[in-house]
């Protein structure tokens, strides 16, 4: 099955960029997601692309997929103190829809 | 996208007692899904709820402790038994949907649960 490999923490300093990192086992993955979880929150979907792509922009958020390296990287432009919160990079593998979770970026955006 | 609503949101129990944990959802669906998020720890996944059948559990899971009703498309329940402080997690329900053509997951505020 798929594992996903993320790092745990992540510190910058409000309005600079923000680059958040995953690495994906399963090269067949059809689609790769980014969640957002706020404390005491749920999980908020934030992005995702499909494999067959190698970038996707939305307003502050760009994501850039690697299949070669079985990569994929979320970078938040103009971080913001509100975007402080825990990042899940997620993919599902094969014929299954349910995707398989890293463990989570905490992301500090400090003034 | 669905709006997922769970109760209890937060809970502190004593060991050896059962809670359940209930997932309501606006629109009808056909799998929910429960995952378990430990304290610093990835999402695992525990059952997958259909209606009109018995739930799918996950390896390492087991129905005698959590055991899943899934009466209707809009509404699951989720029941810790027998607790111990290592079941202190957040549990959260979720459902499948297609987004602009992805099938994404869509996931409740979670139910945070103490064990003491």
């Amino acid at each position: 099955g798929e594992d996903v490999e993320q790092s745990l923490f992540l510190s910058v300093r409000e309005g600079d960029s923000s680059v958040i990192n995953c690495t994906y086992t399963d090269s067949s993955s059809t689609y790769l997601y980014w969640y957002k979880q706020e404390p005491g929150a749920g999980l908020q979907l934030l992005t995702y692309i499909f494999s067959n792509m190698d970038m996707k922009q939305d307003q502050r958020l760009t994501v850039l997929l690697n299949k070669k390296d079985k990569h994929l990287s979320l970078r938040i432009a103009d971080t913001q103190t509100g975007d402080s919160a825990i990042y899940f990079c997620a993919g599902s593998s094969g014929g299954s829809y349910i995707p398989t979770f890293g463990r989570g970026t905490s992301l500090i955006v400090h003034p | 996208s669905a709006v997922i609503s769970q109760k209890p949101s937060r809970d502190i129990c004593q060991r050896g007692t059962s809670l359940t944990i209930q997932c309501q959802v606006d629109s009808q669906v056909t799998m929910m899904f429960w995952y378990r998020q430990q304290p610093g720890q990835s999402l695992t996944l525990i059952a997958t709820a259909n209606q009109g059948s018995e739930a799918t559990y996950e390896s390492g899971f087991v129905i005698d402790k959590f055991p899943i009703s899934r009466p209707n498309l809009t509404f699951s329940t989720l029941t810790v038994s027998n607790m111990s402080p290592e079941d202190s997690s957040i549990y959260l329900c979720s459902v499948e949907e297609t987004i602009s053509g992805a099938n994404v997951l869509t996931f409740g505020a979670g139910s945070r649960l103490t064990v003491l």
